[in-house]
C-alpha cells in the first residue's frame, strides 16, 4: 500500500528565511510525486509534480522539490519566504487508481 | 472557466438525516473522486470514480454512497449522518488518474449535530 509521511506538524520560518518541507513516501513502483498547498478556507493547488527525468523540479511561486529514491524522499523547497507563502502544504504519491496524502504540514510565516 | 463546483458551502445536518453533496467539473475529466479533510489526518479519499458508470471505494467509504451517470457529475450521499462525519469534503478531478494534477473544488464545510 502506498503512504505518504509529513514529520512535521507545523513549521515557523522568518520572513526572507529558506524553507524545507520534508516528505517521505513509500510505494512499490516507481513514484509520482505532488505537492499541494492549501490557503485557509480553499482548496488545494497544485505546486509542482515528478513523474520522472531531472529529479529536481521547478513549480509555480519559486517552490522547487528534489526527488532522492535512496531516501524515499521528495522535499519542498524555497529559497526566500513571503508572508504570502503561510498556508498548509501537503505531499501526495499517485499509485494506479488512488492519490494518497500526507497529513500535512502547517507553515507560518514571522516577520 | 468553472472547472470543479461544489455545492453547498456549508451545511448542518442532524443526526440520522440524509442529504448529497454536489459536484460538477466541466473540464470533461474521466476521473474523479471525494476526500474528507480532518484536523490533523490530511486528506483521506472516500470514493473515486474512473469514469461513467464506474465507481470504487477509497480508504473511508463507509456510510457513504457514491454513483457516476455523466461525466461531469459525481454526488456523494450520506444516508442518515452520524456526528463522526462532521469535516470538510473536497472533490478533485484529473484528466489521467490518480498520477495526474487533480483539480480541487472549494469544498463543503459539514456538521453533524
Amino acid at each position: 500500500a502506498q503512504s505518504v509521511t509529513q514529520p512535521d506538524i507545523h513549521i515557523t520560518v522568518s520572513e526572507g528565511a529558506s524553507l524545507e518541507l520534508r516528505c517521505n513516501y513509500s510505494y512499490g513502483a516507481t513514484p509520482y510525486l505532488f505537492w499541494y498547498v492549501q490557503s485557509p478556507g480553499q482548496g488545494l493547488q497544485l505546486l509542482l509534480k515528478y513523474f520522472s527525468g531531472d529529479t529536481l523540479v521547478q513549480g509555480i511561486k519559486g517552490f522547487e522539490a528534489e526527488f532522492k529514491r535512496s531516501q524515499s524522499s521528495f522535499n519542498l523547497r524555497k529559497p526566500s519566504v513571503h508572508w504570502s507563502d503561510a498556508a498548509e502544504y501537503f505531499c501526495a504519491v499517485g499509485g494506479y487508481s488512488t492519490l494518497t496524502f500526507g497529513k500535512g504540514t502547517m507553515l507560518l510565516v514571522s516577520p | 472557466n468553472a472547472g470543479v463546483t461544489q455545492t453547498p458551502k456549508f451545511q448542518v445536518l442532524k443526526t440520522g438525516q440524509s442529504m448529497t453533496l454536489q459536484c460538477a467539473q466541466d473540464m470533461n475529466h474521466e476521473y474523479m473522486s471525494w476526500y474528507r479533510q480532518d484536523p490533523g489526518m490530511g486528506l483521506r479519499l472516500i470514493h473515486y470514480s474512473v469514469g461513467a458508470g464506474i465507481t470504487d471505494q477509497g480508504e473511508v467509504p463507509n456510510g457513504y454512497n457514491v454513483s457516476r451517470s455523466t461525466t461531469e457529475d459525481f454526488p456523494l450521499r450520506l444516508l442518515s449522518a452520524a456526528p463522526s462525519q462532521t469535516s470538510v469534503y473536497f472533490c478533485a478531478s484529473s484528466y489521467g488518474g490518480a498520477r495526474t494534477e487533480a483539480f480541487f473544488g472549494q469544498g463543503t464545510r459539514l456538521t453533524v449535530v
